[in-house]
């Protein structure tokens, strides 16, 4: 069964702290691997999509990576701006169509 | 371009009730996604439509049925609500093919007393 877990469940960083967030994922054929940030009460905002290991992509203070196992959103001097959950997703050959999501990091950025 | 949209934002319903969200896909997508959002987990799969047919369903039972429209909109239906239905239901809208993004909607908030 596909499987997609996210750590930690919560990130406290100071204004400037860079860190990075981890998505370790079980699936039969991945098909792509996306990473969204959701804001309370809000729907999922897209940020990136992977496809095959050693892919990375960036936008503005975020990175993206991928390996065979696992993935990880870089953050690089964060903002209070920042502060949101954010959420890792694959598609593989078994779910077909459908997005497999993790329970998403909850990060919090304080100035 | 338009983005995906919902209704209604916020819905409060007692237990046996039916209840329908409606969804507007982003102009160019074909193919409409809905998924179920229990607080603090993520969201899971409960079907997809494509070409008015669906198209992949999760685990979820069948008193959760949809609709797509020849505009590409989308219906979810939920006969007799439980408790546990209460959460924040999401469409989603991508193009057709493999591994497309799903960009989602702002989300309807279901309310079950």
């Amino acid at each position: 069964e596909d499987q997609v877990t996210q750590s930690p469940e919560a990130l406290r960083l100071q204004e400037g702290e860079s860190s990075s967030l981890n998505c370790s994922y079980t699936v039969s054929g991945l098909r792509g691997l996306f990473w969204y940030r959701q804001d309370p009460g809000k729907g999922p905002e897209f940020l990136f999509t992977l496809y095959s290991a050693g892919e990375e992509k960036e936008k503005e203070r975020l990175k993206a990576t991928l390996t065979k196992k696992e993935s990880f959103l870089h953050i690089t001097a964060p903002k209070p701006e920042d502060s949101a959950t954010y959420l890792c997703a694959v598609q593989s050959n078994q779910a077909g169509t459908a997005l497999i999501f993790g329970k998403g990091t909850t990060l919090s950025v304080s100035s | 371009e338009t983005g995906v949209t919902q209704s209604p934002t916020h819905l409060i319903k007692t237990r046996g009730q039916q209840v329908t969200l409606r969804c507007s896909s982003q102009s160019g997508h074909n193919t409409v996604s809905w998924y179920q959002q229990a607080l603090g987990q993520g969201p899971q799969f409960i079907f997809q439509y494509y070409r008015e047919e669906e198209n992949g369903r999760g685990n979820f039972p069948p008193r959760f049925s949809g609709l797509q429209f020849p505009n590409y909109s989308s219906e979810l239906n939920v006969n007799a609500l439980e408790l546990d239905d209460s959460a924040l239901y999401l469409c989603a809208s991508s193009s057709s093919g493999t591994a497309e993004t799903q960009y989602f909607g702002p989300g309807t908030r279901l309310l079950v007393l």
